[in-house]
């Protein structure tokens, strides 16, 4: 139990154009999914903060006009890179949370993103 | 928020060896995650331990935490080929946020 999916999972696109990365939860329903990015080698980090139903928190420094984030229902969240630059070629991933009391997240597999 | 700080970055050994971790963090904590990432892929959760906890048991994993000293250890016994991977340890505060350190990069050889 407990499945995320990202859809697609390696993506090339050119500068200026936008793209679309879906997560979902395939077997349980998420109030809050994250989005993380990851350049190689480093650690994640929390972009932000996806709620059902709301606006979603973003961290600070990261661009809320850039990265637009809908979470439309309780399995899906989307993050859309909005006029992509080569500096977004990045590996986004997504988590869902259990709502359990400690909020275990779980992660999908990642979205490899390069921009030309 | 906090990230964890991992220790050794990089770590090679033999298959059948025990591997071992550090984690280090600097505030109070509501639990401690450990995680794995295969390389490109996402992350896979391993284990949890709750501050009130000193160590937990996940088959070949065993995790310690210490408080006093804002530390957590994991350790991979008999280690194998498969367990080759970065290992990354989140101190969490808040139940909804994870902050993660660089990560630990184990190799284990053949």
């Amino acid at each position: 139990g407990a499945v995320v999916s990202q859809h697609p999972s390696r993506v090339i696109c050119k500068s200026g154009t936008s793209v679309k990365i879906e997560c979902r939860s395939l077997d349980f329903q998420a109030t809050t999914m994250f989005w993380y990015r990851q350049f190689p080698k480093q650690s994640l980090m929390l972009m932000a903060t996806s709620n059902e139903g709301s606006k979603a928190t973003y961290e600070q420094g990261v661009e809320k006009d850039k990265f637009l984030i809908n979470h439309a229902s309780l399995t899906l969240s989307t993050l859309t890179v909005t006029s992509a630059h080569p500096e977004d070629s990045s590996f986004y991933i997504c988590s869902a949370s259990l709502q359990d009391f400690y909020g275990t997240q779980y992660f999908g597999p990642g979205t490899r993103l390069l921009v030309l | 928020s906090q990230q964890g700080e991992e220790d050794p970055q990089a770590l090679s050994i033999q298959e059948g060896e025990n591997a071992t971790m550090n984690c280090s963090y600097k505030t109070s904590i509501n639990n401690l995650q450990w995680y794995r990432q295969n390389s490109g892929r996402g992350l896979v959760h391993l284990i949890l331990i709750r501050s009130n906890e000193r160590e937990k048991h996940s088959g070949r994993l065993r995790v310690t935490l210490d408080t006093s000293k804002k530390s957590s250890s994991l350790l991979i016994t008999a280690s194998r080929a498969a367990d080759t991977a970065s290992y990354f340890c989140a101190p969490t505060t808040d139940a909804n946020r994870l902050a993660f350190g660089k990560g630990n990069q184990v190799v284990v050889i053949p």
